[in-house]
């Protein structure tokens, strides 16, 4: 049983901090990491994708990859509140097609 | 640049009937998957489409059962509908079936089912 584990929060940041999502995942087979952001009632949009150990940068966003340890973290530099959302991770296993979402961490920035 | 296209928006049916929900993939995907995401959930995979045939089944009865046309298009139909089947139904498409780059998802279908 593949498992993809997240806090499901919520997680409340001032606005300007750092917000820190963090997920971890069972099968040690796996190969491609997914962040995505779910604002309440809508579809889910792809944030950033990483596959190799260490740290990916996009604009305010990090995602750091530590296989090892069997995580995945994403931050959120400069919080805003638009950024209010459900954050879910997806891991994709080799072998396998379909990735394994968790249940997301909802994230709170607040004035 | 077209993105994925899911009707109907909304949908409320009554337990025991049968639904149909309907998905156009992003302009240049041919693989379309479908998901259900219950309230608090994260979603959870029913079935993946590629070349018209069903490729992979998640974890769920055969009263859940789709097609893939030849325009990539899908529909996804549910039979003896139950209160439980009450969620967010999202189409997610890529090009080809490992989606090295992620999934672009429909807006969904929510489906409340009295």
């Amino acid at each position: 049983q593949k498992e993809v584990e997240q806090n499901s929060g919520p997680l409340s940041v001032p606005e300007g901090a750092i917000a820190s999502l963090n997920c971890t995942y069972s099968d040690r087979g796996s190969q491609s990491f997914f962040w995505y952001r779910q604002y309440s009632g809508k579809s889910p949009e792809l944030i950033m994708f990483i596959y190799s150990n260490g740290d990916k940068e996009d604009g305010r966003f990090t995602a750091q990859l530590n296989k090892a340890s069997q995580y995945v973290s994403l931050l959120i530099r400069d919080s805003q509140p638009s950024d209010s959302a459900t954050y879910l991770c997806a891991v994709l296993t080799g072998g396998s097609y379909i990735p394994t979402f968790g249940r997301g961490t909802s994230l709170i920035v607040h004035p | 640049d077209a993105g994925v296209t899911q009707s109907p928006t909304h949908l409320i049916k009554t337990r025991g009937q049968q639904v149909t929900l309907r998905c156009s993939p992003k302009s240049g995907h041919d693989t379309v998957s479908w998901y259900q995401q219950a309230l608090g959930q994260g979603p959870q995979f029913i079935f993946q489409y590629y070349e018209e045939e069903e490729r992979q089944r998640g974890n769920f009865p055969d009263r859940f059962s789709g097609h893939q046309f030849p325009n990539y298009s899908s529909e996804l139909n549910v039979n003896a509908l139950l209160l439980g089947d009450s969620a967010l139904y999202l189409c997610a498409s890529s090009l080809v079936r490992v989606p090295i780059g992620g999934y672009t998802f429909g807006s969904g279908t929510r489906l409340t089912v009295v």
